[in-house]
């Protein structure tokens, strides 16, 4: 049972353009959503998450969107540049932090 | 290098042999957590430790997956009578309480992984 689902395998983008990756949930009890990036042959790495109490938070470049009533979310990178392509997951936990659920990721690329 | 680190990095081994992964956490976190990934797939929950407690366990796990803690500091995950089924990156990741976060509360410190293939 796939809680959390990234339904676009991959993506390509020019660069200087907007990127924006989707993600859904099933599970109403996840409190807090995280994004993560992925190289080659590298663990994840943390980039940017958002509480279930927001709707949006913003770091430089990236923004999460968080649309509760829809179970949805989406990173999006503005400007997009040729470093961001990597495979993006999705990450969803409840409040404990106990267990955390992972998408199937999406792989952006970034065409100069 | 403060990172979290995983050993060995690659593991090549037999069907019916069994394996062990260490991995380093960042020393000042608690958590610590264990994942596998498939081709394709995003990183899959297995357990996770506070300290050298094992509080969740996957029940997707078999009973021929263990993993220990014992003094809260590094982890080991065992395979026993490993399958070919068993082929994947395992990976592990560690994390502060949310409360004493410097940085963003639930973020995880993944470690480079240690790719299993069983022949």
């Amino acid at each position: 049972d796939q809680q959390v689902k990234q339904n676009s395998p991959s993506l390509s983008v020019q660069e200087g353009r907007i990127s924006i990756l989707n993600c859904d949930y099933t599970n109403s009890m996840f409190d807090y959503f995280l994004w993560y990036k992925k190289y080659p042959a590298e663990g994840p790495t943390f980039l940017i998450s958002i509480s279930s109490i927001k709707d949006k938070n913003e770091d430089g470049r990236f923004t999460v969107f968080l649309n509760k009533s829809a179970k949805h979310l989406s990173l999006h990178i503005v400007p997009s540049q040729p470093g961001d392509s990597a495979v993006y997951f999705c990450a969803a936990t409840p409040n404990t932090g106990n267990q955390f659920y992972f998408g199937t990721g999406t792989s952006l690329t970034v065409i100069p | 290098d403060t990172g979290v680190s995983q050993d060995p990095r690659h593991k090549i081994t037999k069907r019916g042999q069994n394996v062990t992964f260490r991995c380093d956490p960042i020393s000042e976190h608690n958590r610590l957590y264990w994942y596998r990934q498939t081709l394709g797939q995003g990183p899959e929950f297995l357990t996770y430790f506070q300290n050298e407690a094992q509080l969740e366990k996957s029940r997707l796990l078999s009973d021929r997956f263990s993993a220990e803690r014992p003094k809260g500091s590094f982890s080991t995950l065992e395979i026993q009578r490993t399958e070919q089924g068993d082929s994947a990156m395992y990976l592990c990741a560690s994390s502060s309480p949310p409360q004493l976060a410097g940085g963003e509360p639930h973020e995880q410190f993944f470690g480079p992984g240690t790719r299993l293939t069983v022949l």
